[in-house]
Formats: structure tokens, C-alpha cells, sequence
């Protein structure tokens, strides 16, 4: 079974430009999260989409945003790019049946200049 | 307000040390979840153990052991015997049943040296 695919791995923009991640969770899984890991905030939770629709969400501006589309892929948008989005962006699956075991993709750097 | 606390850094052990990562946690919740996560360095998250609230008993894995202990609100990891493999960042994290918002405590990064 293929585990979660991240696009792209690497990607460098600047400040006041979007950008747009990608994430192909395990085939069956329907819930997809997304983190943000930088060194001085840590693990910090997105947002959470099941079923087309955002389930949960963190504490993050409005800049952040995404959706999933009916075959469970999602994607994440930032706009007008700061410093401080750059950061290792985590996609994580899950069946959404108990227990909650995530599943994490190998991320996405993004690096803000 | 849920919260994980992993007050160790950095630790460095020499190969073949047993070792211990703390985890505190806090929660309104009487049910939740509670995990560890391996971060090597290529990155990605691996999952190592999940428990729920109601069950306390302490649970092995090879080399790997939980301890988990309500009364004090902890969720501790052991590695026994351990390898230069396991050199990596350790995250504990909670996650309230119901919800998919997975609070992480900051890691542990762990040395082990040959």
C-alpha cells in the first residue's frame, strides 16, 4: 500500500506570493490533516478535512486555507507568503475510524525569501 | 485547554544506555488519545504507539516500553538497549476523542552515540 504522497518536497517563494501544497493520502483513508513544523512553534496543527468539508481547524490566520476534493486528495493554500511561514508542512491520513493512528507524508519544505 | 509538555530537549546516551522521554500532558477531557511519533532526519513522522484514557496498562514493544500513569498525567517512553537508529526527535501528542486535532508536545531529540 502506498503510504502519503507529498507534492511538491521543496519550494522556495517570496514574501507576498501563494502558494499551493499537495497531499495524496493512503488509498481508503478519507481524513486528511495538515501541520506546520517550524523550530520555535513546533508541531502545530492546520486543519482537518473529511469528506470534502473542514472538520477541524487551528489556530492560523485566514491566509491559510484548503480543501479536499471527492477522491480524499487535499491541498493547502497560503497567501501573501511572510518570513514566517517558512516551515515543513506536514500532510497526515487517517482512516478516521478508531483508533486515530495518523499517517504523515515526508512533508513539504517551504522556504520564504 | 489540552497541553503537552516534553521538558527534555536534547538527550544523549552512549549505545546500549536505556533511556527515558518524558511526556506530561493535560486535559479537560475523560477520554483521549495519546501518542508517540518518531521523527528521523528524512523528515517524516512515524507512528509508534497510541493509548486511550482507559487503558492504563503499560505496554512493550521490543525494545520500546510505555509507561502511563493517570494519576500524574504522564505517558513516558523507554528505550531499552538502545541503537544509534533510534537517533531521531520523539513527539508525544494528545488528541480528544471525537476530534482530529492533534496536540504535539516540542520533541525530544535523541542522540545515541556508538
Amino acid at each position: 500500500k502506498a503510504g502519503v504522497t507529498q507534492t511538491p518536497r521543496y519550494l522556495i517563494k517570496t514574501r507576498g506570493q501563494q502558494v499551493t501544497l499537495s497531499c495524496s493520502p493512503i488509498s481508503g483513508h478519507r481524513s486528511v490533516s495538515w501541520y506546520q513544523q517550524t523550530p520555535g512553534q513546533g508541531l502545530q496543527f492546520l486543519f482537518e478535512y473529511f469528506s470534502e468539508t473542514q472538520r477541524n481547524k487551528g489556530n492560523f490566520p485566514g491566509r491559510f486555507s484548503g480543501r479536499q476534493f471527492s477522491n480524499s486528495r487535499s491541498e493547502m493554500n497560503v497567501s501573501t507568503l511572510e518570513l514566517g511561514d517558512s516551515a515543513l508542512y506536514l500532510c497526515a491520513s487517517t482512516n478516521r475510524g478508531l483508533p486515530y493512528e495518523q499517517y504523515f507524508g515526508p512533508g513539504t519544505r517551504l522556504t520564504v525569501t | 485547554a489540552q497541553k503537552v509538555t516534553q521538558a527534555q530537549t536534547e538527550i544523549s546516551v552512549v549505545e546500549k544506555e536505556d533511556v527515558t522521554l518524558d511526556c506530561v500532558y493535560e486535559t479537560r477531557d475523560t477520554t483521549y488519545y495519546l501518542f508517540w511519533y518518531k521523527q528521523p532526519p528524512s523528515g517524516e513522522l512515524v507512528f509508534l504507539i497510541r493509548r486511550n484514557s482507559f487503558d492504563e496498562q503499560n505496554e512493550i514493544s521490543g525494545r520500546y516500553s510505555w509507561n502511563f500513569q493517570k494519576s500524574t498525567s504522564s505517558f513516558n517512553f523507554t528505550i531499552t538497549a538502545s541503537q544509534v537508529v533510534d537517533s531521531a526527535v520523539y513527539f508525544c501528542a494528545l488528541s480528544e476523542t471525537g476530534g482530529f486535532k492533534t496536540i504535539f508536545g516540542a520533541g525530544t531529540r535523541l542522540f545515541v552515540k556508538a
